[in-house]
């Protein structure tokens, strides 16, 4: 089992650029989160895959904001026109079927906008 | 608004002593999950409990879950410098999908 793994690990990008982050949960993990957590706060929930489906996004979310699961096992997140306040590190978590829902995370991809 | 309340926010001891760290809240949890997490990297599960009362142990860490389920305790006993890093805990309130509301965490640093 290699764990959760994210690329890139670390992206700067210039504002009104687009960016795209990879996830790649454990397998057989059927639920997928996406995370964002800035400096001295806890990560905040951003979007949760079942499988395929999204389920649930939060108002964090913005138009901006895209995420996908196309075969219910890799998901990408995608920024378009990213401001400075999209500054963060983006973490990927997933779980595995059943049990209370504990979700192991990857390293976080830490975004940079100039 | 915070639904889960961490305190300390920092802490700073010297190897060997003893210390606890807590999270409270006024809403329900299903469970409640705690991780460390180092800089520049994703947190690092240490344990889930799921029971109103539960303790489970963890080498010198041992984790407590309140009678119900809205707080959390973390002891660390004869803390090294290993144990330095930001501890989180983060409640799952039910429904099927189980995402988490994490505290703003504790830094812990232990002095050699």
């Amino acid at each position: 089992d290699t764990g959760v793994s994210q690329d890139p690990r670390h992206k700067i990008t210039k504002r009104g650029q687009n960016v795209t982050f990879r996830c790649d949960p454990i397998s057989e993990h059927n639920r997928l989160y996406w995370y964002r957590q800035t400096l001295g706060q806890g990560p905040e929930f951003l979007t949760y895959f079942q499988n395929e489906a999204q389920l649930e996004k939060s108002r964090l979310l913005s138009d901006r904001f895209s995420a996908e699961r196309p075969k219910g096992s890799f998901s990408t997140l995608e920024i378009q026109r990213t401001e400075q306040g999209d500054s963060a590190m983006y973490l990927c978590a997933s779980s595995p079927p059943g049990g209370p829902g504990e979700q192991y995370f990857g390293p976080g991809t830490r975004l940079t906008v100039t | 608004t915070q639904l889960l309340e961490q305190s300390p926010q920092f802490l700073s001891i010297q190897e060997g002593e003893n210390l606890t760290v807590y999270c409270n809240s006024s809403s329900v949890f299903s469970s409640l999950q705690w991780y460390r997490q180092e800089p520049g990297e994703g947190p690092v599960l240490l344990v889930t409990v799921v029971t109103g009362g539960e303790v489970k142990k963890l080498k010198r860490l041992t984790f407590q879950f309140g009678d119900a389920r809205k707080d959390s305790s973390l002891h660390i006993t004869a803390a090294q410098p290993g144990d330095t890093g930001l501890y989180l805990c983060a409640g799952a309130r039910g429904g099927s999908n189980y995402k988490l509301t994490f505290g703003k965490g504790t830094l812990l640093t232990v002095n050699p």
